[in-house]
């Protein structure tokens, strides 16, 4: 069995500061991690994945998330936060195959102020 | 290139009725899979349709049915609609069971 805890419901903060949003996982065989983002009225869109291969995974809006298989965990960051940011974040683990059924934690909501 | 779609983007039903959505693969995948999203809370998995056989099945009673065509589009019934059924249905398609998934914008289904 699979699960995913994304330890802050909220995270507010201010324009071009920084931010980590955490996911701890927990699996019994190897996993393939995703972070998605959710905007007011609209599905998932994949932000980034690790599936092999190097630990810290890049998109291409400037948030990157590092694999550490040791803690279980897969936080995302962003150096410089912009308003557009503000939307809910996805963490979520397969096992056994990348397409396989996604758990997904509760969510984190992003809150960028001005 | 098309990316997921789904229809109807609204539905309200009333409590003991059913109701069918539709999902449309973006092209080129073969892998079809449904979530139910409850506000507040992050999707959780109801079924996956592969090369039109169910690949696997979360923890959804049988009212829960789908179906995938021969162009991989899918259908997700529901049936007997219970008031906790009121939620944003996702569909997600894929290349084959072994590569991330894409997902559409979703059906929000309220049950009155």
């Amino acid at each position: 069995a699979q699960s995913v805890t994304q330890l802050d419901s909220q995270v507010p903060v201010f324009e071009e500061a920084p931010v980590e949003l955490r996911c701890n996982y927990s699996s019994s065989v190897s996993v393939y991690l995703f972070w998605y983002v959710q905007y007011p009225n609209q599905g998932l869109q994949l932000l980034l994945k690790y599936l092999s291969g190097s630990t810290l995974v890049e998109s291409i809006n400037g948030f990157e998330a590092e694999f550490n298989k040791s803690q279980t965990s897969f936080h995302l960051r962003k150096p410089s936060v912009h308003i557009s940011d503000t939307a809910e974040y996805f963490c979520a683990v397969s096992g056994g195959n990348a397409g396989n059924m996604l758990t997904f934690g509760g969510g984190t909501r992003l809150m960028v102020k001005p | 290139e098309t990316g997921v779609t789904q229809s109807p983007t609204h539905l309200i039903k009333t409590r003991g009725q059913q109701v069918t959505l539709r999902c449309s693969s973006q092209s080129g995948h073969n892998t079809v899979s449904w979530y139910q999203q409850a506000l507040g809370q992050g999707p959780q998995f109801i079924f996956q349709y592969y090369r039109e056989e169910e690949n696997g099945r979360g923890n959804f009673p049988p009212r829960f049915s789908g179906l995938q065509f021969p162009n991989y589009s899918s259908e997700l019934n529901v049936n007997a609609l219970e008031l906790d059924d009121s939620a944003l249905y996702l569909c997600a398609s894929g290349r084959g069971p072994n590569q991330p998934q894409h997902f559409g914008d979703g059906t929000r289904l309220s049950i009155l």
